[in-house]
């Protein structure tokens, strides 16, 4: 069964702009995780965030978490059309093992 | 550095062949195995997780099973296969315990006709 829920299914950008997209989960956690996943292909590691900490930067992603409210964030800012991919987020928690969403399909224009 | 090769990258089978699709993990030792399922479109569904060899577990009831002879060796087999076996099939490993992330194969496109 499902954990993680993203939101928006799917999101159409222009490129240069910054894409947010959301995530949801039920249970209690150890980590979120973000994954990207070009079509066809296998999911990429993006980065993981810790039950106890709030806010994540790599690169031009941002991570946020809040665990009172079971959400969170990927920000994408200064988007390129290369971005353009599913974006998945994965919950690790103490009770099942990784869960993942339906994933926000995002396409940045060019 | 660590390594996840998995095979073959697409195949198209016919109803009620067998299945076997081989993934192996190089570059670490005693790693969790685990076989996912994607339908079109959609996010992926556990199928099996294994934590050391000879160790399955199965998280839906299906038509698939699962094996791991070798630490780094997991394979994901039929007997029969059905139409709604059809899918995109990845092959992911973790560290044992987790808490780092997964590292995905590039996966079977499996069409079943």
């Amino acid at each position: 069964s499902q954990q993680g829920e993203e939101d928006p299914q799917a999101l159409s950008i222009q490129e240069g702009e910054n894409a947010t997209m959301n995530c949801s989960y039920k249970t209690s956690i150890n980590n979120l995780q973000w994954y990207r996943q070009n079509s066809g292909r296998g999911l990429v590691h993006l980065i993981l965030i810790r039950s106890n900490e709030r806010e994540k930067h790599s690169g031009r992603l941002r991570v946020t978490l809040d665990t009172s409210k079971k959400s969170s964030s990927l920000l994408i800012t200064a988007s390129r059309a290369a971005d353009t991919a599913s974006y998945f987020c994965a919950t690790d928690s103490p009770i099942v093992d990784m869960r993942f969403g339906a994933g926000t399909r995002l396409t940045v224009k060019p | 550095s660590q390594t996840i090769h998995q095979w073959p990258a697409t195949l198209v089978q016919p109803v009620g062949s067998p299945l076997s699709l081989e993934c192996t993990v190089e570059g670490t030792s005693n790693p969790n195995l685990y076989w996912y399922r994607q339908a079109a479109g959609r996010g992926l569904q556990l199928l099996f997780y294994s934590v050391g060899i000879g160790q399955i577990s199965s998280e839906v009831p299906q038509n698939l099973s699962a094996s791991r002879p070798q630490d780094r060796q997991f394979i994901l087999s039929s007997k029969k296969l059905l139409l709604s076996d059809s899918g995109f099939y990845l092959c992911a490993w973790s560290v044992s315990p987790r808490g780092y992330g997964y590292t995905f194969g590039s996966g079977t496109r499996l069409t079943v006709v």
